[in-house]
C-alpha cells in the first residue's frame, strides 16, 4: 500500500542548477499537487493538478514547471534553482475537492 | 482573504494532562476542515474532516469540533507519543485543489 511516493528523500544543488522532483500515487486520483513548507510559513501550495493533461498555478508558482501527462505521476521541475528555494517539498494527492489530501513523506531541499 | 490561524504556536503538557488545540478561520461556506498530524521527517498524516458546523468526531485520545468561525482538537489524558505539530486546513467556497493551511500547533507531551 505505496500511496504517494516521493523520490529523492534529499538533494543539494547549487544556484543555478536544474533538477526534477519525482511523485507517484497509486491511489487513481485525479487530483495532484505541490506544496512547499517552511519554518513559520505553514505549507504553501506551488502547483496543482485535476487531472492528467490539466494544470494551474498555486500560490507560489515562479522558478517551478509541473506537467502530467499520466494519473500516477505529477513531477516538479526547478528551472534555474536559487537558496530560496531551499526548503521541504511535498507532493499529495486527493481523489475529489473536498476530501482530505494524502502526502508523501517530502523532499528536503538545500540550494547553496 | 481566506485566512487560518492556529493557537498556541507551541503547547508542552505532561502525560495525562488534557488540553485543547485552536484552529480559527475567517472563511465562510467553507467545504471541509481538515485537521493532520505531522512527525518529523514526515508528510502530514490525515486525522478528521468535519463539514459543518456542530459536527464531532473521534479518534483514541483525539476529539475534533467545529463551530462557524473555529475547530478544536480536544486532547484527553495524552501519552508521549502523541507529540507531534497538528496542522488545520479549509477547502473553501468553490473547492478545488486550494487547501489553505495553519502553522501549526508544536505538541510535546512530557513523562
Amino acid at each position: 500500500n505505496a500511496g504517494v511516493t516521493q523520490t529523492p528523500k534529499f538533494q543539494v544543488l547549487k544556484t543555478g542548477q536544474s533538477m526534477t522532483l519525482q511523485c507517484a500515487q497509486d491511489m487513481n486520483h485525479e487530483y495532484m499537487s505541490w506544496y512547499r513548507q517552511d519554518p513559520g510559513m505553514g505549507l504553501r501550495l506551488i502547483h496543482y493538478s485535476v487531472g492528467a493533461g490539466i494544470t494551474d498555478q498555486g500560490e507560489v508558482p515562479n522558478g517551478y514547471n509541473v506537467s502530467r501527462s499520466t494519473t500516477e505521476d505529477f513531477p516538479l521541475r526547478l528551472l534555474l534553482a536559487a537558496p530560496s528555494q531551499t526548503s521541504v517539498y511535498f507532493c499529495a494527492s486527493r481523489d475529489r475537492d473536498d476530501s482530505p489530501l494524502h502526502f508523501g513523506n517530502g523532499t528536503r531541499l538545500t540550494v547553496t | 482573504e481566506d485566512q487560518v490561524t492556529q493557537s498556541p504556536e507551541a503547547l508542552r503538557l505532561q502525560e495525562g494532562e488534557s488540553s485543547s488545540l485552536n484552529c480559527s478561520y475567517t472563511v465562510s461556506g467553507l467545504r471541509g476542515l481538515f485537521w493532520y498530524r505531522q512527525d518529523p521527517g514526515k508528510g502530514p498524516e490525515f486525522l478528521f474532516t468535519l463539514y459543518s458546523a456542530g459536527e464531532e468526531k473521534e479518534k483514541e485520545r483525539l476529539k475534533a469540533t467545529l463551530t462557524k468561525k473555529e475547530s478544536f482538537l480536544h486532547i484527553t489524558a495524552p501519552k508521549p507519543e502523541d507529540s507531534a505539530t497538528y496542522l488545520c486546513a479549509f477547502t473553501p467556497p468553490g473547492g478545488g485543489n486550494k487547501l489553505t493551511f495553519g502553522t501549526g500547533t508544536q505538541l510535546k507531551v512530557e513523562l
